[in-house]
């Protein structure tokens, strides 16, 4: 059981490049999410889906661009990268909302660093 | 507004003695409480969650969790230290709305 995966691990790019991360579930969760961590500050919402085709902003959305065109995906697209960008990201997932004390499952990590 | 505290950014214990990383929040309602642990250049990971049933809650790796209503706290606790717990550690709230707050973490210092 796979879970949640992301690629890359690791990235650099350089300013003004675009691209993507990729995040894929293998557990039908309806509930997909793009967390940025920071030191000090802990994870921020910055994309989130509760299904296919249907997305919404979340806490630090400028920058980023996400879609679900399917129930296992969830791509986060960076538009044109910023110093301010170099981060760790994080994908998550779980199940549908109303459920209470459903537990979040999160994917390695994606370490960016823009230069 | 919901929000979650933790109250010490970096908690150092010695090896074999108790661990206890603090976190309080605030909630309109009975919220679901969780505590994730993130190891060095890892993904974050389930060691426990409270979602109203029994308050004390036993978690993996031998942590568990108290929920304290009149004290709107959750704390985490292990009563013997072990090198590998050497982490950060997350406590998030979740509330009947579904949104999910992160505590800003505490990182666990383990002296040999």
């Amino acid at each position: 059981n796979a879970g949640v995966t992301q690629t890359p691990k690791f990235q650099v790019l350089k300013t003004g490049q675009s691209m993507t991360l990729q995040c894929a579930q293998d557990m039908n969760h309806e509930y997909m999410s793009w967390y940025r961590q920071d030191p000090g500050m802990g994870l921020r919402l910055i994309h989130y889906s509760v299904g296919a085709g249907i997305t919404d902003q979340g806490e630090v959305p400028n920058g980023y661009n996400v879609s679900r065109s399917t129930t296992e995906d969830f791509p986060l697209r960076l538009l044109s990268a910023a110093p301010s960008q170099t981060s760790v990201y994080f994908c998550a997932s779980r199940r549908g909302q109303g459920i209470a004390g459903n537990t979040i499952y999160f994917g390695e990590g994606s370490w960016l660093t823009v230069v | 507004a919901q929000s979650v505290t933790q109250l010490d950014s970096h908690v150092s214990v010695s090896e074999g003695t108790p661990v206890l990383l603090r976190c309080n929040y605030s909630s309109s309602y009975s919220p679901s409480l969780f505590w994730y642990v993130q190891h060095p250049n890892k993904g974050l990971q389930l060691l426990l969650k409270y979602t109203s049933a029994a308050t004390l809650v036993k978690g993996i790796n031998g942590f568990e969790a108290e929920f304290k209503k009149s004290e709107t706290s959750f704390h985490l606790t292990k009563p013997s230290a072990h090198m590998s717990d050497a982490a950060e550690y997350f406590c998030v709230v979740k509330n009947r709305d579904d949104k999910i707050i992160f505590g800003k973490g505490t990182r666990l210092h383990i002296l040999p």
